[in-house]
C-alpha cells in the first residue's frame, strides 16, 4: 500500500473541532482513503472512507484535496471518547476490481482531547 | 447486530504451552483478519482467511503460528510452543467482502501473556 504520513500527537479542547491531516503524496488514481482509530486497549475502529469527494457520517467528515494527496479528518465537536490514535491507510484499488484486503497500519496521530 | 467476537479476552500461557484464540466474525461476513500489536507498537497483518481458505499468510511467522476458518464455527489463531516474544494483543477482523472500499469491523482483541 501507499505510504501515508501523519503528526505523531496533537492536542485538542473538549467540544472545539478537530482537524487531522494525512500526506499521502504517492497516492494512485484507484486507492480509498481509509481512516480508522483505537481508543486505548480497544480494537481498531472504522471511522471514515473516500475516493475523490468529500465525506460525512455520523463520526466525522473526510476532506480530500483535490489532487488527493492529501485529506483531514474532521471531528466536529471533539469529546473526551474521541481520545485515540487515528489512523490515515490507503487501500489499494486495482482497476480490474480486485485490490489489496490487508490494512497497513502506520504509527498513527495520537489525539489528546483536554476537558 | 452483534459485532466482531474474541474469546478469551486475556490469555496467561507458559513458555511451550500452545495458545488457541478464537473469533467469530458479524453476521453474513465470510472473511477474516488477523492482526498482531506488540507492546508499544503498531498493529501489523498476519492472515487473511475465506471461508475454509487462507487467501494470504504473508504476515504470519514460518514456524509455530496457524490460522483456520472452518465451515461451521469461529476462525482460530492457534500458536504452539509459545515464546514470550508472543506475548501481544490480538486482534481479528471481518468484512462481507475484500473490496478496497470495504470497511473491517474489530473484535476488542486477545490479550496474550506468555509467563
Amino acid at each position: 500500500d501507499a505510504k501515508t504520513t501523519q503528526p505523531n500527537s496533537m492536542e485538542s479542547n473538549e467540544e472545539e473541532p478537530v482537524h487531522l491531516p494525512c500526506n499521502h503524496s504517492t497516492i494512485s488514481g484507484t486507492d480509498y482513503i481509509h481512516w480508522y482509530r483505537q481508543l486505548p486497549s480497544q480494537g481498531p475502529e472504522y471511522v471514515i472512507h473516500g475516493l475523490t469527494s468529500n465525506v460525512n457520517n455520523r463520526m466525522a467528515s473526510l476532506a480530500i484535496a483535490e489532487d488527493r494527496k492529501s485529506s483531514t479528518l474532521i471531528l466536529h465537536r471533539a469529546t473526551l471518547r474521541d481520545a485515540a490514535v487515528y489512523y490515515c491507510i490507503l487501500r489499494v484499488g486495482l482497476a480490474s476490481g480486485a485490490g489489496s484486503y490487508q490494512l497497513t497500519f502506520g504509527k498513527g496521530t495520537k489525539l489528546s482531547v483536554i476537558p | 447486530n452483534a459485532g466482531v467476537m474474541q474469546n478469551p479476552r486475556h490469555l496467561v500461557r507458559r513458555r511451550g504451552q500452545e495458545a488457541r484464540l478464537r473469533c467469530s466474525p458479524m453476521k453474513g461476513h465470510s472473511h477474516v483478519y488477523w492482526y498482531r500489536q506488540l507492546p508499544e507498537e503498531g498493529l501489523k497483518f498476519m492472515v487473511y482467511l475465506q471461508k475454509e481458505n487462507i487467501i494470504d499468510e504473508s504476515g504470519m511467522p514460518k514456524e509455530r503460528f496457524s490460522a483456520e476458518f472452518p465451515k461451521e464455527g469461529p476462525s482460530i489463531l492457534r500458536i504452539q510452543q509459545v515464546v514470550r516474544g508472543d506475548s501481544a494483543a490480538y486482534f481479528c477482523a471481518s468484512s462481507p467482502d475484500r473490496g478496497p472500499e470495504r470497511e473491517q469491523y474489530f473484535g476488542p482483541g486477545t490479550r496474550l501473556t506468555v509467563t
